[in-house]
């Protein structure tokens, strides 16, 4: 059965540091990787997704990595700012019908 | 364009009573979901669905219940409610079950407490 690690669960950054968010998975066959952000009481909202096929994903300041071989990604954050507070849980997909398996998340607090 | 419509936003139920959670997406996609959420247990899949007609069971579908008689909406029936149905749950949509990637978009949310 997959499962999706994320530690820690909880993260405080000064403003403009740059930080790195991991996961880990522990059945290397998956067909994709997704991090998603999500702000308290609302949904998911996909961030970047990286095919099996893939290494990296970039969109703005933000880098995801995929080592498939180590069961292991990152999500790259770059110079963060207060509004990218929130939480981030990275999932992935192993099966046919597009199911996912997600982390517990990290809840991200970034200090002004 | 609207995305993917959840209602009701909170709900109060008292054990043993039914109720269906709404969800409806405009964006013409034939995969569904349905998660669950709770502390601790991250989101867990209940039912989804390829297209209209077929359903499927996920990780956790005991005391719930699914159709899909139009691409646009998925509800989910709890058949006799219970406490350790008390949890917010996420409709969720895809263009296709393709597992090679979409971008999967969630709905806001309902928060359901059983008591």
């Amino acid at each position: 059965k997959q499962e999706v690690t994320q530690i820690p669960a909880a993260l405080s950054v000064p403003e403009g540091e740059n930080l790195v968010l991991n996961c880990s998975f522990t059945d290397s066959a998956i067909y994709n990787l997704q991090w998603f952000r999500q702000d308290p009481g609302k949904g998911l909202t996909s961030l970047l997704l990286i095919q099996s096929s893939q290494r990296e994903q970039t969109s703005g300041r933000l880098n995801a990595s995929l080592d498939k071989s180590s069961g292991r990604s990152t999500l790259y954050i770059a110079a963060s700012q207060p509004g990218d507070s929130a939480t981030y849980l990275c999932a992935v997909c192993t099966g046919a019908n597009s199911k996912l398996t997600f982390g517990k998340g990290i809840t991200l607090s970034v200090r002004p | 364009n609207a995305g993917v419509t959840q209602t009701p936003k909170f709900q109060v139920l008292k054990t043993g009573q039914s109720m269906t959670l709404q969800c409806a997406q405009d964006m013409n996609h034939e995969y569904m979901s349905w998660y669950r959420q709770d502390p601790g247990m991250g989101l867990r899949l209940i039912h989804y669905s390829v297209g209209a007609g077929i359903t499927d069971q996920g990780e956790v579908p005991n005391g719930y219940n699914v159709s899909r008689s139009t691409t646009e909406d998925f509800p989910l029936r709890l058949l006799s409610a219970a406490p350790s149905q008390t949890s917010v749950y996420f409709c969720a949509s895809s263009y296709d079950s393709n597992p090679s990637g979409n971008t999967i978009y969630f709905g806001e949310g309902s928060w359901l407490t059983v008591v």
